[in-house]
């Protein structure tokens, strides 16, 4: 069964602290993974890395995926209390091989950060 | 529109009840995805519209979920006979391309409540 699996669940830091939470996955025909930002209720979207050892930036935040080990990290840099959300991991299947869509996202249970001032 | 819109944005129902949660997507946007979140778990994929047509239901839990697209734009997600497992965010998402997530914007969510 496909799965996505991240670490740690909760995390609190101090602002100006350097995070680094953590993603693996388990997913038949793999295509790409994506992060997520999610303030209340609706995700944000961060990155999407396909490609191994390719560094993502954007700002504080960085990505980078491991396709031999399977799993992803996200750093930030600097945090600020404006950080505080839940980040979720998701991996995107292949387009099957029939020809059909695929358009699902497998998600991770999310990592809480808390950024105290 | 500019975003995603979802309506309602919370919903308490009676146990055994029909509710309709809707979904407009962002104009333009072939490709339109529902996922139900449950506290203190990621989304979890419910189906997936190409158009009119649902291309993937694979993640309907089972048959009192039905979700409908009959335009290609506004998308209603039905459910029946209420149970209070059913109880979680309902999240839309909409985007150009069919398979790339990347470009899929996600709506502020619907909270359903099943007491």
């Amino acid at each position: 069964e496909d799965k996505v699996v991240q670490s740690p669940l909760s995390l609190v830091v101090h602002e100006g602290d350097t995070v680094t939470l953590n993603c693996s996955y388990e997913v038949t025909n793999f295509r790409s993974l994506l992060w997520y930002k999610q303030e209340k209720k609706a995700p944000t979207f961060l990155f999407m890395l396909t490609s191994s050892g390719i560094e993502k930036k954007s700002g504080r935040l960085s990505s980078i995926l491991d396709k031999k080990e399977l799993f992803s990290i996200l750093n930030i840099t600097a945090t600020q209390t404006g950080d505080s959300a839940i980040y979720l991991c998701a991996a995107a299947p292949r387009r099957s091989n029939y020809g059909g869509s695929q358009g699902n996202l497998i998600f991770g249970k999310g990592t809480k950060l808390s950024v105290k001032p | 529109g500019a975003g995603v819109s979802q309506t309602p944005s919370n919903k308490v129902t009676e146990k055994g009840k029909y509710v309709e949660l809707r979904c407009d997507p962002i104009s333009g946007h072939t490709a339109l995805y529902w996922y139900r979140q449950s506290l203190g778990q990621g989304p979890e994929f419910l189906i997936y519209f190409q158009g009119t047509g649902a291309a993937d239901d694979s993640g309907l839990p089972n048959d009192r979920f039905f979700a409908v697209r009959p335009e290609g734009s506004v998308s209603t997600l039905k459910i029946q006979r209420t149970e209070r497992g059913d109880s979680a965010v309902y999240l839309c998402a909409s985007s150009f391309a069919p398979v790339t997530n990347t470009e899929a914007f996600f709506g502020q969510g619907t909270r359903l409540t099943v007491v």
